[in-house]
């Protein structure tokens, strides 16, 4: 089985310009989460769907960021206009949510290959 | 503000010695998993301990849950090259928050 797709692998724009970054969660999988890592923050959650809706969007850094789950097979993160410190490595990841909400967090996440953005 | 602290930041190590990396807080988490990232990766799930006081054994790899649940630590037993990779924890109460993690590096 296919895991987590990511595209891009890779992206390099100026600041200003809009940056689409592309996931396809494993199928079957009905949570998803969009994580952003960087050397200085670490690893941060920024947002995450359980069944296409989105549940928890308080680590989005701000209005500049925003995703979509339109179907079950499909998300993205948008940033828009893209700034230097936006330059980080961007996962997907997808969990099958089995549990209930207080135990989610014990669910095993599958991250994808990430996406290394650079904005110059 | 719930913070995971890992320690230490960077480890390199001869092959066939021993480690131990930890994972602390102040708050309490009902759940903690580790994970191993390689370079150009994303991380992979090694275990999620759940209940205080709690002992998991991969291979080499032994993982403990603090009786307070509070913090975890992680010991290598006669490390080997293919464990060197960036090692996580992250813990769980409403939402996940990761550490920053343990560069660990396994000289042959």
């Amino acid at each position: 089985d296919a895991g987590v797709i990511q595209s891009p692998r890779h992206e390099v724009t100026e600041m200003g310009q809009e940056v689409t970054l592309r996931c396809k969660p494993i199928s079957g999988h009905n949570s998803l989460f969009w994580y952003r890592q960087t050397m200085m923050r670490g690893l941060e959650l920024l947002i995450y769907f359980n069944n296409n809706v989105p549940i928890d969007d308080s680590g989005m850094p701000e209005d500049r960021f925003s995703a979509k789950m339109p179907n079950a097979s499909f998300s993205t993160l948008k940033i828009q206009p893209s700034e230097p410190r936006d330059s980080a490595v961007y996962f997907c990841a997808s969990s099958l949510a089995l549990l209930s909400a207080r135990d989610r967090e014990q669910e095993t996440q599958y991250f994808g290959p990430g996406t290394r953005l650079l904005v110059l | 503000t719930q913070l995971l602290e890992q320690s230490p930041q960077f480890l390199s190590i001869q092959e066939g010695e021993n480690l131990t990396v930890y994972c602390n807080s102040s708050s309490v988490f009902s759940s903690l998993q580790w994970y191993r990232q390689e370079p150009g990766e994303g991380p992979v799930l090694l275990v999620t301990v759940v209940t205080g006081g709690e002992v998991k054994k991969l291979k080499r790899l032994t993982f403990q849950f603090g009786d307070a649940r509070k913090d975890s630590s992680l010991h290598i037993t006669a490390a080997q090259p293919g464990d060197t990779g960036l090692y996580l924890c992250a813990g769980g109460s409403d939402k996940i928050i990761f550490g920053k993690g343990t560069r660990l590096h396994i000289l042959p």
